[in-house]
């Protein structure tokens, strides 16, 4: 069995970028979640996809988008990169909506110069 | 609002001495509480349910509603307790968890 996998591991964008994190959730899991972990803090819920469809969304600002593909892997994308957007990024896929459920991956480690 | 909150960063204890990692909530109704780790190099995990009533790896946490907190206990502190310890509720909007800052706890030989 194939736990949670992201991609790319870590990169650098400037500011005003766009990126593309992705996220390949575990076998049989139809749910996918992200959140943010800036420096010293816990993670931050972003949003969640469940059966291709955005199921929740945290305080954030609508230029993170995010979609779930038929395969249950995700895409967590961001536009208008800002300096405080330098964080790790983390996938969390679950077989359903329980958050207990929740495997994560290892993260993406995004710095926004 | 619902927040967790784990005031210490970084608690440091001698290995075989017993170990308490603090955890306060507030929260509206009954919450439902998980204490995550993170050990060096792997990814965070599941540590233990206050639903499940269960003991993992010697540690428990015991739901104190009047003082609203959720302490991770260890009569017994190993060397490989060493990490990263994340106390967490499920949200009351949505299945989402909202956790504490953390705090790395470090047992030494």
């Amino acid at each position: 069995e194939t736990g949670v996998t992201q991609s790319p591991t870590h990169l650098i964008k400037t500011r005003g970028q766009q990126v593309t994190l992705r996220c390949s959730s575990q076998s049989g899991h139809n749910t996918v979640s992200w959140y943010q972990q800036a420096l010293g803090q816990g993670p931050q819920f972003i949003f969640q996809y469940y059966r291709e469809e955005e199921n929740g969304r945290g305080n954030f600002p609508p230029r993170f988008s995010g979609l779930q593909f038929p395969n249950y892997s995700s895409e967590l994308n961001v536009n208008a990169l800002e300096l405080d957007d330098s964080a790790l990024y983390l996938c969390a896929s679950s077989p359903g909506q329980a958050v207990y459920e929740q495997y994560f991956g290892p993260g993406t480690r995004l710095t926004v110069t | 609002a619902q927040r967790v909150t784990q005031p210490e960063k970084l608690l440091s204890v001698f290995k075989g001495a017993p170990v308490e990692l603090k955890c306060n909530y507030s929260y509206s109704g009954s919450p439902e509480l998980f204490w995550y780790v993170q050990y060096s190099r792997q990814r965070l995990q599941l540590l233990l349910r206050h639903i499940s009533r269960e003991s993992i790896k010697g540690f428990t946490a015991d739901l104190n509603k009047g003082e609203t907190s959720f302490h991770l206990k260890k009569p017994f502190a190993q060397e490989e307790d060493s990490a990263m310890y994340y106390c967490a509720l499920k949200s009351l909007y949505g299945n989402k968890l909202v956790f504490g800052a953390g705090t790395i706890l470090r047992v030494k030989s």
